[in-house]
């Protein structure tokens, strides 16, 4: 299994909703990540997890909040979000820890919409 | 300072012809890697290629190959006889083996248009 899951695909949520985002992956890999992409950017790095606990958090604002249950997966909960949130959310994981010396998977992504 | 820059903002072409994406880098390190990922519309960034800084030998995948030269910063990525299906955004990344967490740093993409 090679390959890193998001559910779900699509999600619109209100201002005052609470939704989450998950992940998933089956590759063995010990670190996992969250970005951001707004429309024709990069990537921005969120979080990072590596051996299931936060090892950076990259200034993001508390309105978005990871957890990391287990080795294979990472949510990100969100809450009281702003219209300008709405984006694509990616996931990722890498074989070892912070060294860049793996390749990061990505997932399919979660385009979020915050009305 | 690390820093990817890739100067085509978008390519266009037709079918079956030859393409090439640029990226120069900037890097203070002697140890450091660099990636391509394609982002087709559906947003999946798709792995597509990892070199280190001490392989400069260029490599071929079917219709996909890329050229590293240190001398230069730069890792190129060229598309042989393109197809519609090579329509996407591309994307060079850096990371350096200790620095930062690993954190990937990304150019801007180019948007490659292949047309019938």
């Amino acid at each position: 299994d090679t390959e890193v899951t998001q559910t779900p695909k699509h999600l619109v949520m209100g201002m005052t909703n609470k939704k989450s985002l998950k992940c998933e992956q089956h590759m063995g890999h010990r670190a996992m990540y969250w970005y951001k992409q707004k429309a024709k950017k990069p990537p921005e790095l969120m979080f990072v997890y590596s051996y299931e606990k936060l090892s950076i958090n990259e200034s993001v604002p508390s309105r978005f909040s990871p957890e990391c249950p287990n080795s294979s997966l990472l949510n990100l909960h969100l809450h009281a979000l702003q219209p300008e949130d709405s984006a694509l959310y990616l996931c990722a994981s890498s074989q070892e820890g912070l060294a860049g010396v793996s390749s990061r998977f990505f997932g399919p992504g979660t385009r979020l919409t915050v009305l | 300072a690390q820093k990817v820059t890739q100067a085509q903002t978008e390519i266009s072409v037709v079918e079956k012809e030859d393409v090439t994406l640029d990226c120069v880098y900037e890097t203070r390190d002697t140890t450091y890697y660099l990636f391509w990922y394609k982002q087709p519309p559906s947003g999946e960034l798709v792995f597509l290629i990892r070199r280190n800084s001490f392989d400069e030998q260029n490599e071929i995948s079917g219709r996909y190959s890329w050229n590293f030269q240190k001398s230069t910063s730069s890792f190129n990525f060229t598309i042989t006889a393109s197809q519609v299906v090579d329509s996407a955004v591309y994307f060079c990344a850096l990371s350096e083996a200790y620095n930062q967490g690993g954190k990937l740093i990304f150019g801007q993409g180019t948007e490659l248009s292949v047309k019938p």
